[in-house]
């Protein structure tokens, strides 16, 4: 029940085209769900997030839509860049419980073709 | 800019060695994490602690254990390290629960291989 499933494990997509990642969750618990980027090299770093109050939050080319009855919720690259190839995670946690631990999914490289 | 700083990029140690990992944080966060990370399985945390010298299990912690005797440095050690310990070991900070900019930094991770 505490796991995140994420999907697809790696992705190709050409230039300028949308890339869609998908996870989905059992803990009804959880209230609170990032997206993190990680570049080869370096840590993984806050993208977006998300709380169930809303079923969409946007920001520049990255929106996350999020489905609270069916416990999935996704990210969307619009119009993604070869600078956007990276391993994405999403994760999820209860707000309410002490230090915010994040249950991460297991990632999905992403490759922009140019 | 805020900053979590782990020790290594990387380490080779031996099968049976006490293995230390250090990680520091300079932007005074109540909360820190130790996660692994390995292909197809994502970030799976060690362990976390919320306040000096407090410490919590995480979903792997055999094998391990933690010391957080100040605030900006939480260690991580292998007591007797084994050869599936080998893997990307990354820390983190953040701030409390449900404040204003909520959310997890990341060190850039020490690659540890058990020879």
């Amino acid at each position: 029940q505490q796991q995140v499933k994420q999907s697809p494990q790696s992705l190709i997509v050409q230039k300028g085209g949308i890339s869609i990642i998908n996870c989905a969750y059992e803990n009804t618990a959880f209230d609170y769900f990032p997206w993190y980027q990680q570049f080869p090299g370096k840590g993984p770093a806050l993208l977006i997030a998300i709380r169930p109050d809303v079923s969409e939050k946007k920001e520049g080319r990255f929106t996350i839509s999020f489905n609270k009855s069916a416990k999935q919720f996704s990210l969307h690259i619009m119009d993604s860049q070869p600078g956007d190839s990276a391993t994405y995670f999403c994760a999820a946690s209860p707000l309410g419980n002490q230090g915010g631990k994040l249950i991460f999914g297991q990632g999905t490289e992403l490759s922009v073709k140019p | 800019d805020v900053k979590v700083t782990q020790s290594s990029r990387y380490l080779v140690k031996r099968t049976g060695e006490k293995v230390f990992l250090e990680c520091v944080q300079d932007m005074d966060h109540e909360n820190m994490f130790w996660y692994r990370q390995d292909p197809g399985l994502g970030l799976r945390l060690i362990y976390f602690s919320y306040d000096v010298k407090m410490k919590e299990k995480g979903d792997i912690p055999e094998g391990y254990s933690v010391s957080r005797e100040k605030k900006e440095r939480f260690s991580l050690i292998l007591e007797s390290a084994s050869t599936n310990q080998t893997s990307m070991y990354l820390c983190a900070s953040s701030t409390p629960v449900g404040s204003r900019n909520y959310g997890y930094t990341f060190g850039s991770g020490t690659r540890l291989t058990v020879v």
